[in-house]
């Protein structure tokens, strides 16, 4: 199995901050990445595919970049609604994997 | 807009088989264009992809589920299932039902129901 890990586990911002979170694969994933946000009680939302493709109706403060082993997911300005935990998953080769998550919080 | 919904019981007590429906409204899971599955989250940890199934019945399962899970299809119903059995308390999580590119990308999610297994 692809084993993905994040860092940080929780990231402790303030609205207006830029934050980055980062993703690594135990092996290379080419492009095959996507970011997720999730909110208490709430079922994940798709933010962004193959890496850095933003999902329709995400807001441009969110961008994704990275190849290989390597990806990060940026928010350019923390906003309110935007604290909440993110995952990674590759989609490179089954089974599919997500990372550990990624808590941001005030 | 598609919307998707679990529905099944939500205490199934240990050994015995865990069994979920996903109702898709909003549109129809007679398409070729994507795919069904099903992904669960353990209370407090992170998401575990269980199985993935195609309109055509094949079925794709996690390695360390699959001597245990099935999948299928009533398109009549525009619903999807899934079957665990020989359930344990590791098996205690809240199971989504998602819609599944052909990329293998999950973009659309039901709501969520919490399983628990207990003796």
């Amino acid at each position: 199995d692809i084993q993905m890990t994040q860092s940080p586990s929780t990231l402790s911002a303030s609205v207006g901050d830029r934050v980055t979170i980062t993703c690594r694969a135990s092996q290379s994933i080419n492009s095959w990445l996507a970011w997720y946000q999730q909110k208490p009680g709430k079922a994940p939302n798709l933010l962004i595919n193959k890496a850095s493709n933003l999902e329709s109706g995400v807001p441009s403060r969110f961008s994704g970049s990275g190849s290989g082993t390597e990806f990060t997911l940026t928010i350019s300005s923390l906003r309110p609604e935007d604290f909440a935990t993110y995952y990674c998953q590759q989609y490179k080769s089954p089974p599919w994997t997500f990372g550990q998550g990624t808590k941001v919080e005030i | 807009q598609l919307q998707l919904q679990e529905s099944g019981p939500g205490l199934v007590k240990t050994s015995e088989t865990l069994s979920l429906t996903c109702t898709v409204s909003g549109g129809s899971i007679s398409t070729s264009d994507y795919y069904w599955g099903w992904v669960r989250q353990p209370p407090g940890k992170g998401l575990e992809w269980i199985g993935t199934i195609l309109l055509s019945g094949s079925t794709y399962f996690h390695p360390s589920l699959e001597s245990r899970v099935a999948m299928s299809v009533d398109t009549s119903k525009n619903q999807f299932s899934l079957r665990l059995n020989s359930v344990t308390a590791a098996d205690t999580a809240v199971y989504y039902c998602t819609r599944v590119r052909p990329t293998r990308i999950f973009d659309f999610w039901g709501q969520g129901t919490p399983v628990t297994v207990s003796s």
